[in-house]
């Protein structure tokens, strides 16, 4: 079957980094999603990757390494506003988005 | 530039009663167009998706059904509601033609079913 792994819940202090982890197993591969999603709002887009490497777009950076299957949305400088759920979404062979259950973001100051 | 547009935000319904949501998209021609669920805790459930008038994809069995009626016009009905249809429903878009692109999701309705 097809599976998207990352933390339920993280905490970190406003100002700090944190990387939030996704692991994914999914029958072909066209690329991950990262969405940010505020609570009872609907996901925004941040970034997409479909070759190995880092990605980087002002504070927020997604790497991707396929050979692991494995993915990470990097926060820097974090602010307060930056609390919120991070869905992370692979694209299968069929090019349809596989989604994980998001990892929900505290920040504290 | 473009803008997705879904009501209502928020809906209570009675158990058995029918339902209609709707979802319009402006500013692009001939997305590919997305209804989704979202259950509390739970990652986002791809119910049905068009890529063309008429043309609705399914992706999981239920009492829901989709019709797009117009190019920019998505609606997810149901005759009669279960307690289990309860969740967050989003309606997202894509560029047409383009496989691997971002979705953009309008703002949801939240469907509560007693």
């Amino acid at each position: 079957g097809q599976n998207i792994d990352q933390p339920t819940e993280m905490t970190a202090t406003e100002g700090a980094i944190v990387q939030i982890n996704c692991t994914y197993q999914t029958s072909g591969f066209n690329g991950l999603f990262w969405y940010q999603q505020h609570a009872g709002e609907a996901p925004t887009f941040l970034s997409y990757n479909v070759l190995d490497g880092l990605e980087e777009k002002g504070r927020f950076s997604s790497f991707l390494s396929r050979s692991k299957g494995y993915s990470y949305l990097l926060l820097k400088e974090l602010q307060m506003k930056d609390s919120a759920s991070y869905l992370c979404a692979v694209m299968d062979s069929n090019y349809q988005l596989i989604w994980g259950a998001g990892t929900k973001l505290i920040i504290k100051p | 530039s473009q803008t997705i547009h879904q009501w209502p935000a928020t809906l209570v319904q009675p158990v058995g009663s029918p339902l209609s949501l709707e979802c319009t998209v402006e500013g692009t021609s001939n997305p590919n167009l997305y209804w989704y669920r979202q259950a509390a805790g739970r990652g986002l459930q791809l119910l049905f998706y068009s890529v063309g008038i008429g043309q609705i994809s399914s992706e999981v069995p239920q009492n829901l059904s989709a019709s797009r009626p117009q190019d920019r016009q998505f609606i997810l009905s149901s005759k009669k509601l279960l307690l289990s249809d309860s969740g967050f429903y989003l309606c997202a878009w894509s560029v047409g033609g383009r496989e691997a692109d971002e979705q953009f999701f309008g703002p949801g309705t939240r469907l509560t079913v007693l």
